[in-house]
């Protein structure tokens, strides 16, 4: 099975600054990789899939990098409804699979 | 208006049995794969199992593996997961989750739609 690894586990971030995240897989993936936010009593939503392309209707703030066992997202800056969970997944060798990483917490510095 | 609406969640004892109904709105459901997710109370996500468009193929996490059984109906847009022999850990939100699929390039993967999930507790 692949485990994904996110880190850190909680980023504190001001508004208006800018948030990196990063997500290692413990073996490549390839560019099958999406990233997805969390907010408390909400479903996930597709952010990035693909590693760099946003789903449809989410802002240009958000982006994805990297390829292989390496991942980025980053939002340029911070606005107040983007602070919640963020969790990558990698779908190279689903189904089955799809094995999704423990979780960034963008908490409000 | 693109959406999924689950259902069937509740308490029920260890041993026993739940079925998950999902609703599909807005979208032609037959075209689309199909998954359950699902997150245990405070923690992360958990792909629980895969059925393809026509149900010719289905795939199911270790953990659940012969315990649960998805299946879906076209003809009345829904999925369904059928769970027996539930144990304390199977404790979870369950959210159906629609594959990505782009009709223009093939694109493939990720779960781009997701319902609002539906508590299942599993408790004597």
């Amino acid at each position: 099975e692949i485990v994904m690894t996110q880190s850190p586990a909680t980023l504190s971030v001001s508004p208006g600054e800018r948030a990196t995240l990063s997500c290692r897989a413990s073996q490549s993936v390839s560019s099958n990789l999406a990233w997805y936010q969390q907010k408390p009593g909400q479903a996930p939503r597709l952010l990035i899939y693909g590693a760099s392309t946003r789903a449809t209707g989410i802002p240009a703030r958000f982006s994805g990098s990297g390829s292989g066992t390496e991942f980025t997202l980053t939002i340029s800056s911070l606005q107040s409804e983007d602070f919640a969970v963020y969790y990558c997944q990698q779908y190279n060798n689903w189904p089955p699979g799809g094995t999704f990483g423990q979780g960034t917490k963008v908490e409000i510095k | 208006e693109v959406q999924l609406v689950e259902s069937g969640g509740g308490l029920v004892q260890p041993g026993g049995s739940l079925r998950l109904s999902c609703a599909a709105s807005g979208f032609t459901f037959s075209s689309y794969s199909m998954n359950w997710v699902r997150q245990a109370p405070g923690k992360g996500l958990e792909w629980v199992s895969y059925i393809s468009s026509s149900s010719s193929t289905i795939y199911y996490a270790d953990s659940v593996k012969g315990r649960f059984t998805i299946s879906r109906d076209n003809a009345k847009n829904s999925l369904y997961l059928q769970m027996n022999s539930l144990r304390d850990e199977d404790t979870a939100v369950y959210y159906c989750a629609r594959t990505y699929y782009d009709i223009l390039t093939g694109y493939y993967g990720a779960f781009d739609i997701w319902g609002q999930g539906t508590m299942v507790t599993v408790s004597s």
